[in-house]
């Protein structure tokens, strides 16, 4: 089945740096992904819409200098949380569509970020 | 703004009784999908519903769509250990073309213990 890949799946950051994460599709083109972010028993929350070739689109309340989101290849986007604090520590989870019947989303495996 | 609600947040059956959780919307939705998330993992696409009224089973799992397309439900028959996790309705507002490129919505779970 369609499989998309995220990395890291966990990292621990200072206070004050930056931190990227990827989100692959591997055996499908995704023109479109979608960025959420997990507290600890909560829902899952949508941060923004990543679009191949133009500016994401953020949910309201959401800071787009914060999050900055590039999705340069059909196969490829990243999100990197900018001078990143102990609040920012949460699990963030990437999903495109692979439109391979079902009109299911498929999840990437998630980044656990620890913010110290 | 868009906003899905799941009830109830919690439950807990012994291994053999019937499951549901319900999932309202306070308007009309596109299409709804629904997922499960395992502890520590990633959501998982099960279903998707589309038409007023439409119920789909899947083996034990059986889903509802309302008529005004409004609400669903989940319904797991004789639950068992490996059902344990959270389910999450998604919902879908406006239909775009083609679909990989329409967000999900995430309703605030129901998660499920199971005790053998």
């Amino acid at each position: 089945g369609a499989v998309v890949s995220q990395h890291p799946s966990w990292v621990i950051c200072k206070s004050g740096t930056s931190v990227k994460i990827e989100c692959r599709s591997l055996d499908f083109q995704a023109t479109t992904m979608f960025w959420y972010r997990q507290f600890p028993k909560q829902s899952l929350m949508l941060m923004a819409t990543s679009n191949e070739g133009s500016k994401a689109t953020y949910e309201q309340g959401v800071e787009k200098d914060k999050f900055l989101i590039n999705h340069a290849s059909l196969t490829l986007s990243t999100l990197t949380v900018t001078s990143a604090h102990p609040e920012d520590s949460s699990f963030y989870i990437c999903s495109a569509n692979p439109r391979t019947g079902g009109d299911g989303y498929t999840f990437g495996s998630g980044t656990r970020l620890t913010v110290v | 703004g868009q906003q899905v609600m799941q009830i109830p947040q919690y439950q807990h059956v012994q291994e053999g009784e019937d499951f549901t959780t319900y999932c309202n919307s306070s308007t009309t939705l596109s299409n709804i999908q629904w997922y499960k998330q395992r502890p520590g993992g990633h959501p998982v696409f099960l279903i998707q519903l589309v038409k007023s009224g439409e119920v789909k089973k899947q083996k034990r799992l059986t889903f509802q769509f309302g008529e005004a397309k409004k609400n669903s439900s989940l319904h797991i028959t004789a639950t068992q250990t490996t059902d344990v996790g959270t389910y999450f309705c998604a919902g879908v507002w406006g239909l775009n073309y083609g679909g990989a490129t329409n967000k999900l919505i995430f309703g605030t779970g129901t998660l499920l213990a199971v005790q053998p």
